[in-house]
């Protein structure tokens, strides 16, 4: 599985857009880029998943470019509530090792009045 | 009513005790995990089953066992614990796409 290196932690002020990007030189051919979002004391919460170029949804979107070697998710005019950690994993849909999701230690976004 | 659900939420043991922590759910989904959470760390897998008759060790399964008694329940038994399994408890299942759906969490505390 593909180790993915992201920054420890973010500050932003609400409104404002905020990148977080995830570097996965590893990536293999069969990969799949996820993020989750999680809140203190409760389970990470899947946000987006995208293979390539990019992927918008109600939440998010995420960029990737075309060597693939990292991601970026982006968080339009964030609010209070968006104060979490997100985890960017990347992982074969089909691996044999279950589809285990390796978390690394996340990035932890705080946003401000 | 919550797709996957964990009982207990909170739950405080003494050391040698056995516990199990449950987890049921309604996705209809085939496969299933339990992660531990520690202050500071990410996720660690301790076993994931693919179905009721699979079941595999994640890289932190020492001190562990867990059952699958069918589709929608996979518990995780704690044989005797130890301070050092006090952490935070989540089971998830796994979507066709990828995307896995985390329960509530369990917080478990060894004295």
């Amino acid at each position: 599985l593909a180790k993915t290196t992201q920054p420890i932690s973010m500050d932003s002020y609400e409104g404002q857009e905020v990148n977080i990007t995830c570097s996965h030189n590893n990536i293999a051919t069969n990969d799949y880029i996820t993020w989750y979002q999680q809140f203190p004391s409760q389970g990470p919460r899947f946000i987006i998943q995208g293979y390539k170029t990019k992927v918008t949804n109600e939440v998010a979107s995420l960029f990737i470019p075309a060597d693939r070697k990292s991601s970026t998710l982006s968080l339009p005019r964030v609010s209070l509530s968006d104060t979490a950690v997100y985890y960017c994993l990347v992982g074969d849909r089909l691996d044999n090792q279950g589809g285990k999701l390796i978390f690394g230690q996340g990035t932890e976004l705080s946003v401000k009045p | 009513d919550a797709d996957v659900t964990q009982t207990p939420r909170n739950r405080i043991t003494k050391t040698g005790k056995r516990i199990m922590l449950e987890c049921s759910q309604t996705k209809g989904h085939d496969r299933m995990y339990w992660y531990r959470q520690d202050p500071g760390l990410g996720l660690r897998l301790i076993y994931y089953s693919f179905d009721v008759k699979d079941i595999n060790k994640g890289e932190i399964s020492d001190g562990y066992s867990v059952s699958r008694q069918a589709q929608a329940k996979f518990s995780l038994s704690l044989e005797s614990a130890i301070p050092n399994q006090t952490a935070l408890y989540f089971c998830a299942t796994r979507g066709d796409l990828d995307e896995q759906y985390f329960g509530p969490g369990t917080r478990l505390t060894v004295t």
